[in-house]
């Protein structure tokens, strides 16, 4: 099916251990974005990229990692997992930065 | 320091009466702005925007209302309905900017 899907939908792991949360779409959108949602806080911007091997730095970057090399994948990586770090992640695309995202279902990820 | 505010986390309407939510924004730059809406286990897909240059844009129920020289956008939903149960965030870009910056969320719930 075309779209954006996000893997996997349930992750629980253990503090420092590394943890990759993958992304792909099938619009070739230029833009793909990595949010977090947490209770109080609402949507936090971790990583954007603006094309393939472009990425670049949201509100709340430490402690994760991102890579682009083809344009339908987008992967978020935590090296050393924290318990902090526990939260929904959402992956998102959009054919620019400033037009209307397009978002995954979500991983839940659940650090202990 | 918080960009986009919603400042109600929460909203209870009855069925068929007026929803508003409403969400206020310090930066002067954003010119373009974005509802979505969020319900359990899924991710937030777009309702509805308005660009700076109209101060109201309407599609079907949903109403967004624009007040510029107040930093204040609002949702109207008319007539509201059960299924509209669900947080609604606001968002803002700027054509200078790099990503959307999300409010925190209101959840609407909505009784029949």
């Amino acid at each position: 099916d075309a779209g954006i899907t996000q893997s996997p939908r349930y992750k629980i792991t253990e503090t420092g251990r590394q943890v990759t949360l993958m992304c792909h779409q099938t619009w070739s959108h230029s833009y793909m974005f990595w949010y977090r949602q947490d209770l109080g806080h609402g949507l936090r911007l971790i990583y954007y990229s603006a094309a393939a091997d472009i990425t670049d730095k949201g509100e709340v970057p430490d402690g994760y990692v991102v890579s682009r090399s083809k344009t339908e994948n987008f992967p978020l990586t935590l090296e050393s997992a924290t318990r902090s770090q526990t939260s929904v992640y959402f992956c998102a695309s959009s054919l620019g930065p400033y037009e209307k995202l397009f978002f995954g279902s979500g991983t839940q990820l659940s650090v202990l | 320091d918080q960009q986009v505010k919603q400042n109600s986390p929460s909203l209870s309407v009855q069925e068929g009466r007026i929803s508003i939510l409403n969400c206020d924004y310090t930066n002067s730059m954003f010119d373009y702005f974005l509802w979505y809406k969020k319900y359990p286990a899924e991710g937030p897909t777009f309702l509805i925007s308005i660009s700076s240059i109209k101060d109201k844009n309407e599609d079907g129920r949903f109403t967004v209302f624009l007040n510029k020289s107040a930093k204040h956008l609002s949702l109207h939903i008319v007539p509201s309905q059960p299924g509209d149960s669900a947080v609604y965030f606001c968002a803002a870009s700027a054509r200078a900017g790099t990503a959307l910056i999300f409010g925190k969320g209101t959840t609407l719930s909505v009784s029949s």
